[in-house]
């Protein structure tokens, strides 16, 4: 079946790396994304990675992908305080010849000083 | 680039009121668009698959009549809310994908709350 689990909470030191982890069940799953969300707002997409790759880097953000275990991990380095949010772990689901999106519960991330 | 606008993005009306919420892809064309419903501190549920010039998709439990579909051009969907009820209340958010491609992550508005009274 379809399942995204993820960390509910995670509260980290401003300049200090956050590590976010999603595990996911559709081992056929081509991409994983990871989202952003801001109070009120919608979403904001951060990065994604194709299955056939182990680790993306984009600036501050890291993604690494264990396809064996299906985890799947975002590491922010230097966290600010405008990094506050909620982040979600999504993966690609081909279902009757149309592509969606199924979601984690989202990791809440704290910034504080 | 990318850009996806969501309007009206806060509602406050009447139960027994139909409600519009639009949905438009600003700088690239979107043959398929997706209609969230997101609860409070909860994740995204996927409601209705949006297809350009055919009819939605609609996932398990979502009642078509109640939430209407129209994806009249490669650039705009509407979700209707027909009837609305205080249990309707909700965020709704819409995604679009670039044109055929699967191969492109889907780029979401900024969402609309809706609030029946």
């Amino acid at each position: 079946g379809e399942d995204v689990e993820q960390s509910l909470f995670l509260s980290v030191r401003e300049g200090d790396s956050s590590v976010i982890n999603c595990t996911y069940t559709d081992s056929s799953s081509t991409y994983l994304y990871w989202y952003k969300q801001e109070p009120g707002a919608g979403l904001q997409l951060l990065t994604y990675i194709f299955s056939n790759m182990d680790m993306k880097q984009d600036q501050r953000l890291t993604v690494l992908l264990n396809k064996k275990d299906k985890h799947l991990s975002l590491r922010i380095a230097d966290t600010q305080t405008g990094d506050s949010a909620i982040y979600f772990c999504a993966e690609r689901w081909l279902s009757g010849g149309y592509n969606k999106l199924i979601f984690g519960a989202g990791t809440r991330l704290a910034v504080h000083p | 680039g990318a850009v996806v606008s969501q309007h009206p993005s806060r509602v406050i009306c009447k139960s027994g009121t139909s409600v519009k919420i639009e949905c438009r892809s600003l700088d690239f064309q979107a043959t398929t668009m997706f209609w969230y419903r997101q609860f409070p501190k909860q994740s995204l549920m996927l409601m209705a698959t949006s297809n350009e010039g055919s009819k939605a998709t609609y996932e398990q439990g979502v009642e078509k009549d109640k939430f209407l579909i129209n994806h009249a051009s490669l650039t705009l969907s509407t979700l209707t809310v027909t009837s609305a009820h205080p249990e309707d209340s909700s965020f709704y958010i819409c995604s679009a994908s670039v044109s055929w491609d699967f191969n492109q992550p889907q780029h979401f508005g900024d969402g609309t709350r809706l609030s029946i009274l």
